[in-house]
């Protein structure tokens, strides 16, 4: 079953612009994961931020946590052509038992050169 | 080498054929899993190996069988599959536990005709 909604299912963007992703999610988690996809290939994950943490930064993303509305945001800076992919979130439960990964749908990015 | 291999990369099959995707992974993970994800979706889980033993079938068709022969390989070998099988297949290994990034192999693709 599918946990996160992505916000918006696309967007397009000049390269050189800002774009932020935003993702909702229903239950309680343990951590919340973002990775891109290129067309029809493999995720790469980007970032991971935990319950506890509310700000995490690699390179030009920046990523967003606030546990009390579940929901999280990936600002990606200073766009570039080679960020175009889709982005999802995907977030682990709290409490004891599995870890798998639930993946939000998704939102496909294009970066215009 | 962070790297998930995946074999084949493209695979056409018959409704009653059998055949097998390998995915293998030197990390020295102890968790694997099967993805399914069919176009324009996200990723959806099949099968957690955790340890080489199977902890999580997402209710998958018993016409998908997962295999992990030990803690590098992880095996789904497919029979008598029908048309809307037909997806890309993504295998991921991490470490286990909640707090790890999944590490994705390019994934097959496979077209059951």
């Amino acid at each position: 079953s599918q946990q996160g909604e992505e916000d918006p299912q696309a967007l397009s963007i000049q390269e050189g612009e800002n774009a932020t992703m935003n993702c909702s999610y229903k239950t309680s988690i343990n951590n919340l994961q973002w990775y891109r996809q290129n067309s029809g290939r493999g995720l790469v994950h980007l970032i991971l931020i935990r319950s506890n943490e509310r700000e995490k930064h690699s390179g030009r993303l920046r990523v967003t946590l606030d546990t009390s509305k579940k929901s999280s945001s990936l600002l990606i800076t200073a766009s570039r052509a080679a960020d175009t992919a889709s982005y999802f979130c995907a977030t682990v439960p709290s409490g004891a038992g599995s870890y798998q990964l639930t993946f939000g749908k998704g939102t496909k990015l294009s970066v215009i050169p | 080498d962070t790297e998930v291999t995946q074999t084949p990369k493209h695979l056409v099959m018959g409704m009653t054929n059998k055949k097998s995707l390998k995915c293998e992974q030197h990390m020295g993970h102890r968790a694997m899993y099967w993805y399914k994800q069919k176009a324009k979706k996200p990723p959806e889980l099949m099968f957690v190996y955790s340890y080489e033993k199977l902890s999580i079938n997402e209710s998958v068709p018993s016409r998908f069988s997962p295999e992990c022969p030990n803690s590098s390989l992880l095996n789904l070998h497919l029979h008598a599959l029908q048309p809307e099988d037909s997806a890309l297949y993504l295998c991921a290994s991490s470490q286990a536990g909640r707090s790890y990034e999944q590490y994705f192999g390019p994934g097959t693709r496979l077209t059951v005709t």
